[in-house]
């Protein structure tokens, strides 16, 4: 299982920037994919999922109506597209494969998103 | 939503010896299906997060025996038989029970004395 995630940059409040995630090693067309982040020096913060189809998708609260997350089944690539950004979106943001039931198992290793003035 | 609080904050642990964190949910883990939806990942310095157990007391593929998870309900234990200087890093327990919300407790790091 290998995830490579890419698209991290600096960008100012308000903007929009998206992420991708690709994925290799299994059959991604399987698998519910997460996204999960960890703010400089915290803990690690839950912020979005989708089944293994697409056909469902779920935010925590605080990136409801600003995120969306997404995926393409034919090139194994997972996305989250974040708008109106804010500075408490600086993170590095990790994507993950479940185990089963949407528990992350498989961790790529990160980019960093950071939103500044 | 369910909060998870983790104990200690932090933990200094001697080479072979053992270590135990502890974390507590506010409610219960158990679901209806039996299962109970408590996991424990390992971030060592540097690493993105490695999940070490899931659903409370199985080994992940490739994690070593010396790691051991345990409780039931609201209250569980991971277990670090004899410590090892790979082991140190920030040990998190995670709560699936509250699909599609996960929720991460806030961690305890581990390190060698």
């Amino acid at each position: 299982v290998r995830l490579a995630e890419s698209g991290g940059d600096v960008v100012q409040p308000g903007r929009s920037l998206r992420l991708s995630c690709a994925a290799s090693g299994f059959n991604f067309h399987n698998y519910a994919m997460n996204w999960i982040r960890q703010a400089p020096g915290k803990g690690l913060e839950w912020v979005a999922l989708i089944t293994y189809d697409g056909s469902n998708d779920y935010y925590t609260d605080s990136v409801k109506g600003r995120f969306t997350i997404s995926r393409d089944n034919f090139k194994d690539t997972l996305f989250l597209q974040m708008d109106s950004l804010r500075v408490e979106d600086t993170a590095v943001y990790y994507c993950a494969r479940e185990l089963s039931g949407y528990t992350p198992a498989y961790w790529g290793q990160g980019t960093l998103v950071t939103v500044s003035s | 939503e369910t909060v998870m609080t983790q104990t200690p904050l932090s933990l200094s642990v001697t080479p072979g010896q053992p270590a135990s964190l502890s974390c507590k949910s506010s409610q219960s883990l158990l679901h209806s299906d039996g299962k109970t939806y408590l996991h424990w990942y390992l971030q060592k310095p540097g690493q993105p997060p490695q999940l070490l157990i899931y659903e409370v007391s199985n080994r992940f593929s490739g994690v070593p025996d010396r790691f051991s998870g345990s409780g039931s309900g609201t209250d569980f234990t991971l277990t670090i038989s004899r410590v090892e200087a790979e082991d140190v890093g920030v040990y998190y327990c995670m709560q699936s029970i509250n699909l599609p919300t996960l929720t991460f407790g806030g961690g305890t790091k581990v390190e060698i004395k």
